[in-house]
């Protein structure tokens, strides 16, 4: 069946470091976005990106939708940073809704 | 920018009551979306809607309605709570298909 899989499900970081997140996704998608979920469970926008790459300050993200993954970095890693980052993809037959990934739980440690 | 609102944050309920979350979004979208979180399942679609009165299931609508009558509201409706409702819901919207979607703050309910 369709699937989307995270890696790594945790992450420990020291503040300053870099960390990528990784997102595989099983079929063709017509959207791919990516989400930090905030202490009291809302989920804010990083990117949607179903191809190519962007960025946004110390965050960026690449898709390369023929090979089904997309990729979030995250630069010089703040406290502010923690949380949980999810990958959610809206497939081909899909009427708009989107299919989650289990999360990365990153922590970064002052 | 887009504004998803839901209408309580915590909500606290008692087992067999009907129970009303309400999702209200300000930027026309034709879709919206109620999810729900549970610790190590994940998100999940209970039930979506592409248009004013249009309703499709999701992956778990079990226990669950939904009413769309006008463009910018979208309500999910707990006939009878239970305490295995107890969660985290989420409300979203987005244009159509592929569009981006956008999130509410969340409602966390306690069915007690």
């Amino acid at each position: 069946g369709i699937q989307v899989e995270q890696s790594p499900p945790d992450l420990i970081l020291q503040e300053g470091a870099n960390s990528t997140l990784r997102c595989n996704f099983s079929d063709s998608m017509n959207n791919l976005q990516w989400f930090h979920q905030n202490p009291w469970g809302q989920l804010i926008n990083l990117f949607y990106i179903p191809s190519g790459t962007k960025q946004n300050g110390r965050l960026s993200a690449t898709t390369v939708a023929t090979e089904r993954y997309s990729l979030l970095y995250i630069s010089s890693s703040q406290t502010t940073d923690s949380g949980v980052y999810f990958c959610a993809v809206g497939f081909g037959r899909s009427q708009g809704n989107l299919i989650f990934g289990k999360g990365t739980k990153l922590s970064v440690k002052p | 920018d887009v504004k998803v609102t839901q209408s309580s944050r915590y909500l606290v309920k008692r087992t067999g009551e009907k129970v009303f979350l309400e999702c209200v979004q300000d930027m026309d979208h034709e879709n919206m979306f109620w999810y729900r979180q549970d610790p190590g399942l994940g998100l999940r679609l209970i039930y979506f809607s592409y248009d004013v009165k249009m309703k499709e299931k999701g992956d778990i609508p079990e226990g669950y309605s939904v009413s769309r009558e006008k463009k910018e509201r979208f309500s999910l409706i707990l006939e009878s709570a239970s305490t295995n409702q107890t969660s985290m819901y989420l409300c979203a919207s987005g244009q159509g298909r592929g569009a981006e979607a956008f999130f509410g703050q969340g409602t966390r309910l306690t069915v007690v």
